[in-house]
């Protein structure tokens, strides 16, 4: 069974550092990997999916790499905001299948 | 601007109460997940349907939840009775499955405090 960690639990850094965040998976055999943002008390926004046949994706200062054959995936954020305090969450699934997700990353970071 | 609408936003209720969960899925989506979030389990499939079909509800408590899809515009999530420990957010997803990225789109999820 699928299994999705991410460490750590929670990050604080001041603005304008770059940061990683980081996914681990226990099987290789996924489809997609997907890192989402959450607010406090608000819903899911989907920040970047990786098929399994992409080594990364970018998206303005965010940039996800995934490594399959180690089961690892990172989330890269350039010059972090303090309006990047959120919840990371990156989840995995096969082929139309349901998403099993990590516990997600907190991250503050401040003015 | 297609987006996956969930009501009721927050719902509080007694113990032994029905509660009914609605979500409108993203037309054209074939795949209609429910997922729910607590603190300590972080967020777990309930339930999911393709082309209204259910087709996996293992993570479901199956005496007092039932999920459901009337039609390809709405699905529904009931616990009867509703006990304390189902206090969580409950979210629905939807998704093309079949398509090149087989991305899920979230809506804004249901908070359910039961006293």
């Amino acid at each position: 069974k699928q299994e999705v960690t991410q460490i750590p639990a929670a990050l604080s850094v001041p603005e304008g550092e770059n940061l990683v965040l980081n996914c681990s998976f226990t099987d290789s055999a996924i489809y997609n990997l997907q890192w989402f943002r959450q607010d406090p008390g608000k819903g899911l926004t989907s920040l970047l999916l990786i098929q399994s046949s992409q080594r990364e994706q970018t998206s303005g200062r965010l940039n996800a790499s995934l490594d399959k054959s180690s089961g690892r995936s990172t989330l890269y954020i350039a010059a972090s905001q303090p309006g990047d305090s959120a919840t990371y969450l990156c989840a995995t699934n096969q082929a139309g299948t349901a998403l099993i997700f990590g516990k997600g990353t907190t991250l503050s970071v401040s003015s | 601007d297609a987006r996956v609408t969930q009501t009721p936003r927050h719902k509080v209720t007694e113990m032994g109460q029905e509660v009914t969960m609605r979500c409108q899925p993203i037309l054209g989506h074939n795949t209609v997940f429910w997922y729910r979030q607590t603190m300590m389990q972080g967020l777990e499939l309930l339930a999911y349907f393709r082309n209204r079909a259910p087709l996996d509800d293992s993570g479901m408590p199956k005496d007092r939840f039932s999920a459901e899809m009337p039609d390809a515009t709405l699905a529904t999530l009931k616990i009867q009775p509703s006990e304390p420990r189902d206090s969580a957010v409950y979210f629905c997803a939807s998704g093309e499955v079949g398509t090149a990225y087989n991305e899920q789109f979230f809506g804004p999820g249901t908070r359910l405090t039961v006293l």
